[in-house]
């Protein structure tokens, strides 16, 4: 069964250091996504990219924050200097019509 | 502002007991309405809801969307414990985006053997 993959399951970081965090989306689909969950709290929508450009952003993806798709298949998800609020696990999502998720990345910046 | 409302926020239930679980939603623009099962990590898809008043079915789990009312129902009869789980109700508010989701926050609910 097709899968969304994410890249590391788990990384840690010094805040102000920049990381990029990598998805394999499902390979017919359009639509790509990032979300957040901070531990404890909701699942948030963070950004939506279509058609090589980012098609819609909330609040909270602001100009630390951008995605890029580097080639056919993979979507990135780039902070350029942590703080210490972005420890939260993000989740990759990919659609056709509904959204799959990935197993999610366990950001920790300390 | 979007608000989605997850009823009840936790339930503690038995094997074999009957479950519905609620969810409500103001938002803009929507869509559909999905629900997802979130185990150790990912949600995983289990409904996409877009008409009122059909009910999808997949095994012991069911649900149905009622547009006029904002609200959706899941239920899972003859729970196991591989149930246990937090349940997300999420609408896609659309937009620009067929995906952008506004989650609840949940309703964890614990089966007991």
């Amino acid at each position: 069964e097709p899968e969304v993959t994410q890249t590391p399951s788990h990384q840690v970081t010094q805040m102000g250091q920049e990381v990029i965090l990598r998805c394999v989306p499902i390979s017919n689909h359009l639509y790509f996504y990032w979300y957040r969950q901070i531990l404890g709290q909701k699942v948030e929508f963070l950004v939506s990219f279509y058609n090589n450009e980012i098609s819609e952003k909330s609040e909270i993806f602001d100009d630390q924050f951008s995605v890029e798709r580097p080639d056919g298949s993979n979507f990135t998800l780039k902070i350029r200097s942590t703080k210490l609020e972005d420890s939260a696990m993000y989740f990759c999502a990919s659609s056709a019509l509904e959204a799959f998720f990935g197993q999610g990345t366990r950001l920790t910046v300390v | 502002e979007d608000k989605v409302v997850q009823s009840p926020l936790s339930l503690v239930v038995h094997e074999g007991d009957t479950v519905t679980l609620n969810c409500s939603y103001e938002v803009t623009n929507f869509r559909s309405l999905l629900w997802y099962k979130q185990e150790k990590k990912a949600p995983t898809f289990l409904f996409m809801l877009t008409s009122s008043g059909i009910e999808k079915k997949s095994g012991r789990l069911s649900s149905i969307l009622d547009k006029k009312e904002l609200s959706s129902i899941l239920n899972i009869t003859a729970t196991q414990t591989g149930d246990s789980a937090i349940y997300l109700c999420a609408p896609n508010a659309g937009g620009t985006s067929y995906g952008k989701l506004t989650f609840g926050q949940g309703t964890i609910l614990t089966v007991h053997p």
